[in-house]
């Protein structure tokens, strides 16, 4: 069974304040993809990785993909209290059936 | 809007009672995925449909569910003899071939 965990499960930090949210799994996916969801809604893409070793930026975010296609790491700079929410992470399957399992997120508050 | 689109967003009945979602997904999109989520966790893998063939089901997916997609559009997920630990969000995801899935904000269903 693939798995993949997420760590902190819960960070709270002040407004400005650096972080970083990690991923990791035993097995190799094709990719990965990164969710923002917020109370009462459906999960939100930001990104999507990969290739081994790439890394991506969205505005403060910064996504990095492992060399080895098991972990991925989500950097955000700056932290601001729009970017309060449930963060998640899901790795595509790379056998069998092609679907999508997904971390157990890390809920993020930014304390303004 | 031609977002995904599930209805209803709440759902509350009494245990024992079967429920039914529907899930209208964006229009040329072929892959249609639902999940469970509940509190605080990540969303879990329920099953998926390519078109109108439902290519797997996940070991959650107890006998009581049923998914159907009978004309490969839209999808409706039924719960019969509803049980307390039914209470959750179901969501819904599309998506075309193997682009990233787009959610809907799901419908969260409460047991009496």
């Amino acid at each position: 069974t693939q798995l993949l965990e997420q760590s902190p499960q819960f960070l709270s930090i002040q407004e400005g304040e650096n972080l970083t949210v990690y991923c990791n799994s035993s097995s190799v996916f094709s990719s990965l993809q990164w969710y923002r969801q917020e109370p009462g809604e459906g999960p939100v893409l930001l990104v999507t990785v990969v290739t081994g070793g790439e890394v991506k930026k969205l505005k403060r975010l910064t996504f990095q993909f492992g060399d080895a296609r098991k972990d991925s790491s989500l950097h955000i700079t700056a932290a601001q209290p729009g970017d309060t929410g449930l963060y998640l992470c899901a790795g595509v399957t790379t056998s069998g059936t092609y679907k999508y399992i997904f971390g157990t997120g890390t809920r993020l508050k930014v304390l303004a | 809007d031609t977002g995904v689109s599930q209805d209803p967003r709440h759902k509350i009945t009494k245990r024992g009672q079967n429920v039914t979602f529907r899930c209208d997904p964006i229009s040329e999109h072929n892959r249609l995925y639902w999940y469970r989520q509940t509190l605080g966790q990540g969303p879990e893998f329920l099953t998926y449909f390519q078109n109108e063939a439902q290519l797997e089901k996940s070991r959650l997916l107890s006998d009581r569910f049923s998914a159907e997609r009978p004309k490969g559009s839209f999808s409706t997920l039924e719960i019969q003899r509803t049980e307390q630990g039914d209470s959750a969000m179901y969501l819904c995801a599309s998506s075309e071939g193997y682009q990233p899935q787009h959610f809907g904000d799901g419908t969260r269903l409460s047991i009496l």
